[in-house]
């Protein structure tokens, strides 16, 4: 069964950069696309990009400039990095991986997620 | 961006009953819809991908349809468990964007 942990500091001071890492056990993390969504407190989902085996990245374009997504497939993890940080960008971030193409690109399994604050 | 509708907001229903939860493409994305599931506190889980395939695991009760750009998700025979929001996501093109959530509550 495969299983996604999130992990990172859960307090980031203002205009700093968030750095998140999701590890993934359970399955290889070379097979698939791996993603990042979050969700602010009492608020919907939004996407924030994803990085696939062969190092291709998308980003969300409301976020593109200051997100970079990578992978350690050594450590079997995924990173998130989010520069500039602002109050905005509080949320709980997921990471998830994206099923294949013969099952329309879902989200098919997710971590727990972290809930990371922006705030001085 | 693909912009993704849900409707109603919110739904209030009881033990028993059959719930429909409708979802709108902005445009075309075939059949490239997926549903997920939220409960407070917990992550999404996937329910439904390609707008009408169970994934494992997810009870019979569940089932979606539609293409194109208006979806459906149906619950039959509502059970406590059921009582959360419910999302659909395009995966059609990226930015893969979500619907705003539809909150089933117990009435």
């Amino acid at each position: 069964q495969v299983q996604l942990q999130e992990s990172g500091p859960g307090l980031v001071e203002p205009s700093e950069t968030l750095s998140l890492t999701c590890t993934v056990s359970g399955g290889s993390i070379s097979s698939y696309c791996w993603s990042w969504i979050r969700q602010p407190p009492g608020k919907g989902l939004e996407w924030i990009g994803y990085i696939c085996n062969s190092g291709s990245t998308k980003y969300n374009p409301s976020l593109k400039s200051r997100v970079t997504i990578s992978v350690d497939t050594s450590k079997n993890q995924v990173s998130l990095k989010l520069t500039s940080v602002t109050a905005a960008d509080t949320a709980v971030y997921y990471c998830a991986r994206v099923g294949g193409g013969n099952s329309g690109y879902p989200l098919d399994y997710w971590g727990q997620g972290t809930l990371v604050t922006v705030s001085s | 961006d693909i912009q993704m509708t849900q409707s109603p907001s919110s739904l209030s229903a009881s033990v028993g009953d059959r719930v429909t939860m409708t979802c709108r493409a902005s445009q075309s994305i075939t059949t490239y819809l997926n549903w997920y599931q939220q409960k407070p506190g917990k992550a999404p889980r996937l329910l439904i991908y390609t707008a009408s395939s169970l994934q494992s695991g997810v009870p019979s009760r569940f089932s979606g349809s539609g293409s194109g750009t208006d979806f459906t998700l149906t619950i039959t025979s509502l059970q406590p468990e059921d009582f959360a929001t419910y999302y659909c996501q395009q995966s059609y093109s990226t930015p893969y964007t979500f619907g705003q959530g539809t909150k089933l509550e117990i009435k």
